[in-house]
């Protein structure tokens, strides 16, 4: 079946730091998205990617879809101490009727 | 609006006891979906709707039952329950199939 790799697993930064973490799938996905998780309580999307080589911004988040189809990065830039968590990405195919998920970056910011 | 709402948000359950994990939105959501998360290992797929009336299976559903008699309703069955269905369940909706909406969670022991 589908598989997303999101990487790295966890980061430990500095505030003020900028920050990029990356997803790669087995297989062609039509829509990427990304997704924040605080403690405690459901992911919350950030940034949905719709076509192949597009970036989208949401603030001080910018995420692009690959051209491949296959891959996705987040970046963060100027990180303050609100952005501590954890980062998923998600994918879905031409077909799917469900989006499936990495296993998450967790962020850390270190005072 | 409230969202998407669950309930309990934490249960303690005894090896082999039943319970209904139960999830409502009011947005009018086509589709609906149930993950479990554990530590480190991102969101898993258990069931998912695509209407009212209609179920499926996601990745790994064994252990675990669903039904959408309306719209607004997704509750989650577990009939037998065991050690390894300790999680953290979240139930989502969006009115395509991307873009959800999370509930809070329904964090589950099983001793």
């Amino acid at each position: 079946g589908q598989q997303l790799n999101q990487s790295p697993q966890s980061m430990f930064i500095q505030e003020g730091e900028d920050v990029s973490m990356n997803c790669t799938s087995s297989s062609i996905f039509n829509t990427w998205l990304w997704y924040k998780q605080d403690p405690g309580e459901g992911p919350v999307l950030l940034i949905a990617l719709y076509k192949a080589g597009e970036l989208t911004s949401n603030g001080r988040l910018t995420a692009q879809f690959g051209i491949t189809r296959k891959d996705s990065f987040l970046n963060i830039s100027a990180s303050i101490p609100s952005d501590v968590g954890i980062y998923f990405c998600a994918g879905r195919g031409n077909r799917d009727d469900k989006i499936i998920f990495g296993k998450g970056t967790r962020l850390h910011i270190l005072p | 609006n409230a969202g998407v709402t669950q309930t309990p948000k934490f249960r303690i359950l005894k090896i082999g006891q039943s319970m209904t994990l139960q999830c409502t939105q009011d947005m009018n959501h086509n589709y609906m979906y149930w993950y479990r998360q554990d530590p480190g290992m991102g969101l898993k797929l258990i069931y998912y709707s695509v209407g009212a009336g209609i179920t499926d299976k996601g990745e790994v559903p064994n252990g675990y039952n669903v039904s959408r008699s309306t719209t607004e309703d997704f509750p989650l069955r577990l009939e037998l329950a065991a050690p390894s269905q300790t999680s953290v369940y979240f139930c989502a909706s969006s009115p395509r199939p991307y873009g959800y909406t999370f509930g809070s969670g329904t964090r589950l022991t099983v001793v």
